[in-house]
């Protein structure tokens, strides 16, 4: 257990459908990060957040958004889901939100998004 | 299990073997590195991390190896067991950037 919990494990649903994933970082960290990674692109970085704010962005679409919480959790809301939205997606959390020195990331265990 | 990729270059060993996992990165600019193991149906599950006034750092069982010059970093895994069979990815940082992660090795490990 990496202490980074994320919730569902699995979620099947429809095209058109609005999910919203949820991550709990490991005791202490700060740092909320979430990637999504397909069988065809790897781990793909979408979003960060330190302490309740916005940190860092990557390639995240306009249908997905997040935000943390002022307990530190952190949603991950997908909409208007397409059968390319399917794949596992991770959150990872750190003590630190500086992008500089060493940075380990833990990652939770991912949940599993099916879109039919 | 559930496959965390298709294509992926695979290494395959024998038990007691040494193993060597190659990575090109892309960015010279980039000053932290990082390996990850990742086992079917679980996250990735952090390994080593090097920075970049190193070439070597060696852990337990494990040492990276930086090249800057041609930007590589490899990651020996000593007497490898069935137990490091994963993909293994490796993920380079760019100052004020977030990590970026390659695409993955695979590696089996035969008894």
């Amino acid at each position: 257990d990496s202490g980074v919990t994320q919730t569902p494990k699995h979620l099947i649903t429809a095209t058109g459908q609005r999910v919203t994933l949820r991550c709990s970082p490991r005791s202490g960290d700060l740092s909320v990060y979430w990637y999504q990674q397909s069988l065809d692109q790897g781990l793909q970085f979408l979003i960060q957040y330190y302490n309740g704010e916005e940190r860092a962005k990557g390639n995240i679409l306009e249908r997905f958004s997040a935000q943390q919480f002022p307990d530190l959790h952190s949603e991950l809301n997908l909409s208007s889901l397409e059968l390319g939205d399917s794949a596992l997606y991770f959150c990872a959390s750190s003590s630190t939100g500086v992008l500089s020195g060493a940075n380990v990331l833990t990652f939770g265990a991912g949940s599993r998004l099916t879109v039919l | 299990g559930e496959s965390v990729g298709l294509h992926l270059p695979t290494l395959s060993v024998q038990e007691g073997d040494n193993s060597i996992i190659n990575c090109a990165y892309s960015n010279s600019a980039s000053d932290y590195f990082i390996w990850y193991k990742q086992e079917s149906g679980k996250g990735p599950q952090f390994i080593i991390d090097i920075r970049s006034n190193m070439d070597k750092r060696q852990g337990q069982r494990v040492t990276v190896l930086l090249n800057k010059t041609v930007k590589h970093l490899s990651l020996q895994i000593a007497a490898t067991q069935p137990g490091d069979s994963a993909v293994y990815f490796c993920a380079e940082r760019v100052p004020g950037s977030t990590l970026t992660f390659g695409k993955g090795t695979m590696l089996l490990v035969s008894p």
